[in-house]
């Protein structure tokens, strides 16, 4: 059973167009997390989730809104995509706030705008 | 401000001989810390973390790393490369304020055979 599980693996879109991304875990973690991967390989924490509750917002365009109808599940819609929002987007969960646990990472969504 | 600095972009070094990733942490405190591992195109997935109870962390794959106070230093190891460990590490700790984990730069690391 896959502990954190994203889908699309791949998307593969074009500009303007809106598109989602799901996560879930099933850790019975109650944080979760979405980072995006650059393609210089850098990681940065865009949102996350403690039992539904926003608590963590990075400047991220507004575009970006994040859902979590559960604890168990974080989706990321994006509006009127561009090229620069490709990249690769991981969702994570951690036990608490993750600080002395670390996270258990999805294996990725790979968005490609063109 | 960057809690957790990797020193090095790139290493490479030869089948069977030892690995030093480098990574230093900026904190007041001892903070937890942590190593990551990206295989190509894979997810991430966690080598060891250091929560202050041992200095001598032991993680998988044969990596262990070591967290030293004086030198505010986590620095990731292994005796024995093998082709296998050929990816990109992240040194991980907390940001300021304690919030959220924030990730080194990686580094990148070559086996040459």
């Amino acid at each position: 059973d896959t502990a954190v599980s994203q889908t699309p693996k791949y998307l593969v879109t074009q500009m303007g167009n809106d598109k989602s991304i799901k996560c879930e875990q099933n850790l019975g973690h109650d944080t979760m997390y979405w980072y995006k991967q650059d393609s210089k390989k850098f990681l940065k924490i865009m949102f996350s989730y403690n039992n539904k509750e926003l608590i963590i917002n990075e400047t991220v365009p507004n575009r970006f809104s994040p859902k979590s109808p559960d604890k168990a599940h974080l989706n990321l819609h994006i509006n009127s995509l561009e090229l620069g929002d490709s990249a690769v987007y991981f969702c994570a969960s951690s036990q608490g706030r993750g600080l002395n646990y670390g996270y258990t990472f999805g294996s990725g969504t790979r968005l490609t705008v063109v | 401000a960057q809690s957790v600095t990797q020193l090095d972009s790139h290493v490479s070094v030869s089948e069977g001989t030892p690995v030093l990733l480098r990574c230093n942490y900026s904190s007041s405190y001892s903070p937890s810390l942590f190593w990551y591992v990206q295989h190509p195109n894979k997810g991430l997935q966690l080598l060891l973390k250091y929560t202050s109870a041992a200095t001598l962390v032991k993680g998988i794959n044969g990596f262990e790393a070591e967290f030293k106070k004086s030198e505010t230093s986590f620095h990731l190891t292994k005796p024995s490369a093998h082709m296998s460990d050929a990816a990109e590490y992240f040194c991980v700790g907390p940001s300021d304020g304690n919030e959220k984990l924030t990730f080194g730069t990686g580094t990148r690391l070559t086996i040459i055979p």
